[in-house]
């Protein structure tokens, strides 16, 4: 069973804070991918990354940067937060396959900036 | 750009009855579609993928309409537990920049 993890549940830092924010995949999926979610706007794509060191920006990657050292490690980074960042962050990551790319997310943190 | 559009609801449905959902994409190249349940407060999860022949899950009912590029969602003898928002989603193909999601249809399912 695919297992996509994430370092926190709930996290509340303050506006200025550096934020790391851990995603770890256990299937060897080469994609990765940050997500916000917030009401009335749905999952916006922050980054993603296709490979080792290798990423793209999504439609919001402003005030956001990611690392991808190791295949089943993507993080997000904030390197300055502010209130406007406060919302639920998902990380997922896909399995290709034929006709089928069933993407996987994990349970979310949702971060709170004061 | 690529989007895909859904009516966000709340669908209101007494138990029991079937319920229907309808999305449209705008990439005329996906080649992947799929229905995500997200319950209150927890992530996406795959409901079903969304073949061009349709297909049947129990209850649940996915159709595709190239020609029109919208897909569809039919829930039959809908129970209180099918409360939750979902979420239609296309993909490219390739994948590498992952899936292009609707905002979420509402649904609650009343005793």
């Amino acid at each position: 069973d695919v297992k996509v993890t994430q370092s926190s549940r709930y996290l509340v830092k303050r506006t200025g804070e550096k934020v790391f924010l851990e995603c770890v995949q256990d299937m060897d999926h080469e994609n990765m991918f940050w997500y916000r979610q917030d009401p009335g706007l749905g999952l916006r794509l922050i980054y993603f990354s296709y490979d080792v060191k290798m990423k793209e920006k999504g439609d919001i990657p402003e005030g956001y940067s990611v690392s991808r050292e190791k295949k089943e490690r993507f993080s997000l980074i904030l390197e300055s937060a502010s209130t406007n960042q406060t919302s639920m962050y998902l990380c997922a990551s896909i399995q290709q396959g034929l006709g089928t790319d069933t993407q996987y997310f994990g349970p979310g943190t949702r971060l709170t900036v004061l | 750009r690529k989007e895909v559009e859904q009516d966000p609801g709340p669908f209101n449905v007494p138990e029991g009855a079937t319920v229907a959902f309808n999305c449209t994409y705008s990439n005329s190249a996906s080649q992947s579609f799929f229905w995500y349940r997200q319950d209150c407060r927890k992530e996406p999860k795959l409901l079903m993928s969304v073949y061009s022949s349709g297909n049947e899950d129990g209850r649940f009912t996915a159709q595709l309409n190239r020609a029109s590029q919208y897909i569809s969602l039919l829930i039959r003898d809908s129970k209180l537990s099918d409360s939750a928002t979902y979420l239609c989603v296309s993909g490219g193909g390739g994948g590498a920049d992952g899936l292009t999601f609707g905002k979420g249809t509402h649904l609650i399912i009343q005793p």
